[in-house]
């Protein structure tokens, strides 16, 4: 079965540390990816994705991504962490058959200030 | 703009009862989905409307989940016989779909409801 696997549940961090949050999928075809994150008392929202092309990929709030199809990875990266990345944070895919997303279980950041 | 409002934002009910959740979706998105958060999870998938039409149904559990979307706008999901294990956070999302073709348009998530089986 397709699937998504985050492996840090829950990280923490102080401001200005690097991010690097693990995403590996289980799939053969050809698949779209993404990061969501969910800030707290908000509504999930689309941090950034990727469909083809450059591997690297930026995002919204200095975010960026990337895509290692031989690791079946696609890692979520920041520099410099600040306290309002404090949230939660999902990956996922589509398939090219279908239009419903696939998630990961998420991974809660906490950013010390 | 209005974003993608679901209601109500919290239910709790009694194990065996039938309830019903909510969607209203963007003005002018067609394609509708619904997803269920278990606690310590990320959403997963239930089904997905295009216009009026159940697209995909794959991801309802069981014979008590049926949702519909009569008017090609507003969705109700509807769970009958509540069992504890149906307690969760129902997220919708919509999207704008495209003519045709498997292209992909960003999927806006609603607020959720938060059911509650005792």
């Amino acid at each position: 079965a397709q699937s998504v696997s985050q492996h840090n549940h829950h990280v923490i961090l102080s401001e200005a540390a690097s991010l690097e949050l693990g995403c590996n999928y289980s799939y053969g075809g050809t698949v779209n990816l993404f990061w969501y994150v969910q800030y707290p008392g908000q509504h999930l929202q689309l941090l950034l994705k990727y469909f083809s092309g450059d591997p690297l990929v930026k995002g919204i709030k200095g975010f960026e991504a990337e895509f290692i199809k031989s690791k079946f990875s696609f890692n979520l990266r920041k520099p410099s962490v600040q306290w309002s990345d404090t949230a939660e944070y999902f990956c996922a895919f589509l398939d090219t058959g279908r239009r419903a997303l696939t998630f990961g279980s998420g991974t809660r950041l906490q950013v010390q200030p | 703009g209005a974003g993608v409002s679901q209601t109500p934002s919290n239910k709790v009910t009694e194990k065996g009862k039938y309830v019903e959740l909510r969607c209203d979706p963007i003005s002018g998105h067609t394609a509708l989905y619904w997803y269920r958060q278990s606690l310590g999870q990320g959403p997963e998938f239930l089904i997905y409307f295009q216009g009026t039409g159940a697209a995909d149904d794959s991801g309802l559990p069981n014979d008590r989940f049926f949702a519909v979307r009569p008017e090609g706008s507003v969705s109700t999901l509807k769970i009958q016989r509540t069992e504890r294990g149906d307690s969760a956070v129902y997220l919708c999302a919509s999207s704008v779909a495209p003519p045709g073709g498997i292209s992909y348009n960003e999927q806006f998530f609603g607020p959720g409801t938060r059911l509650t089986v005792l």
